[in-house]
């Protein structure tokens, strides 16, 4: 089983402020990896897909890189609406994973 | 619009057998991949399983003694039954949709049913 793992646990920012998330995985994924964004009871939102690419409906200030075993989600400017739990998720090896979570929480 | 609405018992005792099933709206089970995702409380999410192609089914190792998935495609739903469940399967339970129109990738989801393993 493919472990992710994505640090920091916990990252505190303000409104405005760029975020920087990893994902790290235990062997590659190519780029069979998504983000989602997770808030309190509310079913998770699909915000990347295929390591780099938006959803549907996800604005811009959202953006992915990276394949293989390290990979960013990157939010330029936070908006108050973007605090939430995310978490990602590799689907190229069965079972699927998700990585535990990264907090992003206001300052 | 694609809906997805979990029911089932949300109290279920130690060694019983958990069943949850999956009622879908604006959207046909044919040519979808559908799966029940869980998240403990506290913790990260877990893909149990999927069923797809009118009822072939992949399921998560972890869980591959004790789980069955099935689907109704004339009632357009989809059911879990995780038999002889212990406190570890207390946990929210959600069923969700992929498809080529996400890349494979969870794109519509139930909003979640708490289910409590406890005598």
């Amino acid at each position: 089983e493919i472990v992710l793992t994505q640090s920091p646990a916990t990252l505190s920012l303000s409104p405005g402020e760029r975020a920087t998330l990893s994902c790290g995985a235990s062997q590659s994924v190519s780029s069979y990896l998504a983000w989602y964004q997770h808030k309190p009871g509310q079913a998770p939102r699909l915000v990347i897909y295929d390591a780099s690419n938006r959803a549907t409906g996800i604005p811009a200030r959202f953006s992915g890189s990276g394949s293989g075993t390290d990979f960013t989600l990157t939010i330029s400017s936070l908006e108050p609406e973007d605090f939430a739990v995310y978490y990602c998720l590799q689907r190229s090896h069965w079972p699927h994973t998700f990585g535990q979570g990264t907090r992003l929480d206001i300052k | 619009q694609v809906q997805l609405q979990e029911s089932g018992p949300g109290l279920v005792k130690p060694s019983e057998t958990l069943s949850l099933t999956c009622t879908v709206s604006g959207a046909s089970l044919t040519g979808y991949f559908w799966s029940w995702i869980r998240q403990p409380p506290g913790k990260g999410l877990e893909w149990i399983g999927y069923v797809y192609n009118g009822g072939s089914t992949d399921y998560n190792p972890s869980f591959k003694s004790r789980l069955t998935m099935s689907m109704a495609t004339s009632k357009n739903q989809f059911s879990l039954e995780l038999s002889s469940v212990t406190a570890a399967d207390t946990a929210v339970y959600y069923c969700v949709r992929s498809g080529d129109d996400s890349r494979g990738y969870p794109n519509y989801w139930g909003q979640g049913t708490l289910v409590t393993v406890s005598s």
